[in-house]
Order: structure tokens, then sequence, then C-alpha cells
């Protein structure tokens, strides 16, 4: 069964960091392309980054420069390290794999996502 | 950015009847656009890609339509389990989702 597991979520002050992780089972991360999306209490749905299996890497610009996302092979394991916390970044993370429609495109929907965790940036 | 509009922002429907939900984006999106649903405490759910194509396990009441800047989703006859926030995404240009649509019991 495809499934992605995340963790690492919490209670961090402003100015802090935070690292989540994504467990994967029933597919290989380092193969697929993965992304992280949050959710802010009550609101809609934001990209956050992006690791494609060549390991190219990218991120909103709400993020950029803050946010590092990562991936171990072995462990079959995505992550976020996310420093210098605001409160704007509070959220739930999900984490998805992309999946890409036939002829060559460079951009696809997400399926399956995680369940969540939840990130609350406060003093 | 491609923003993502979607109408209404709530949608009292019976069980039985039909929902009709739309989606628009600022710019040509062609069929790069799928659509989640999301219940209270979930993950989103993969229901449509590709504007019209269902996702798998996906009821065939559930139906998508559209191209370029001008989405729709239908559910053909309400169930209850379909109560839920939906989402449209387009994937034509990074990621950009709407702000969704309620869909609540009348």
């Amino acid at each position: 069964e495809v499934q992605l597991v995340e963790s690492g979520g919490g209670l961090v002050q402003p100015g802090g960091s935070l690292r989540l992780s994504c467990a994967a089972s029933g597919f290989t991360v380092s193969s697929n392309y993965m992304s992280w999306v949050r959710q802010a209490p009550g609101k809609g749905l934001e990209w956050v980054s992006v690791i494609y299996s060549g390991g190219s890497t990218y991120y909103a610009d709400s993020v950029k420069g803050r946010f590092t996302i990562s991936r171990h092979n072995s462990k079959n394991t995505l992550y976020l390290q996310m420093n210098s916390l605001r409160a704007e970044d509070t959220a739930v993370y999900y984490c998805a794999r992309e999946t890409l429609p036939p002829g060559g495109a460079t951009r696809g929907w997400f399926d399956p996502w995680g369940q969540g965790t939840l990130v609350t940036v406060s003093s | 950015e491609i923003v993502m509009t979607q109408s209404p922002a709530t949608l009292s429907v019976s069980p039985g009847e039909r929902a009709t939900l739309s989606c628009r984006a600022s710019q040509s999106v062609s069929s790069n656009l799928a659509w989640y649903q999301q219940k209270p405490g979930q993950a989103p759910r993969l229901l449509i890609y590709g504007a019209s194509t269902r996702a798998t396990g996906i009821p065939a009441r559930f139906s998508g339509s559209g191209s370029g800047t001008e989405f729709t989703l239908t559910i053909s006859s309400l169930q209850s389990e379909d109560f839920a926030v939906y989402y449209c995404q387009q994937y034509n240009n990074w990621w950009t989702f709407g702000q969704g649509t309620k869909v609540e019991i009348k």
C-alpha cells in the first residue's frame, strides 16, 4: 500500500527551527517528485516546496531562504527543515507525491497525501 | 502566479441533488487541472486530474469538465459522504489552489 506518514510538528517560538519528516512506504521517494503543501488553520492549500528525482529543489517565495527540502534515500524519507519561523508559517504541513501526466509534462497532480503534521509558531 | 478562483464559497445542497462547483484560472492552464476533496481533520483526496479523468476508486457520480480558464466539478447525486470542501488546483505553471468550495447539507 502506498502511504505517507508525517511527523515532527509542534509548538515553536518565532525565529525558531523545526524539521518535519515524511516516511514513505509502497514506493521509492528518490524515484519520485515529492512536495510539501501547507494549510493554515481554516484556510486553503499552499504549495511550499518540491524535490525532483534528480535532486533539484524549488520553493515558494514565502519560504525561500528559510526552508530546505531534502530526502534520505536509504530511509525512504522526505524532510523539510524550517528555520527563522514566523507566526504566518503556522499550518498543517502535508507531504505529497506528484504524478506526472504522460507525454513529457513537467508538472502533475498530488496523490497520495500524508495525514499532515501541525506546526504552531507562537511565543 | 496563476490565481485560481472558486465559486461559490459555500453550496447548500440536499442529499440526492446535483452539485455544480466552478473554478476559474487567471490565465489558461490548458487541461492541467485537478480537483481534491477534503473532510475535516483529513488530508485532501484526489478526485479528478487532467480536468476530467477520475482518479482510481472515485465514484462515477463525480465528473469534471472544462479547459483553458473555466472548469466545473459536478456531483450528480450527493451522498452523505460527499459533504466536504472541494479544491481545484492548476499544475500548468507550478501549483496553485483555489480557496475552496464548501458543500454543506441544505
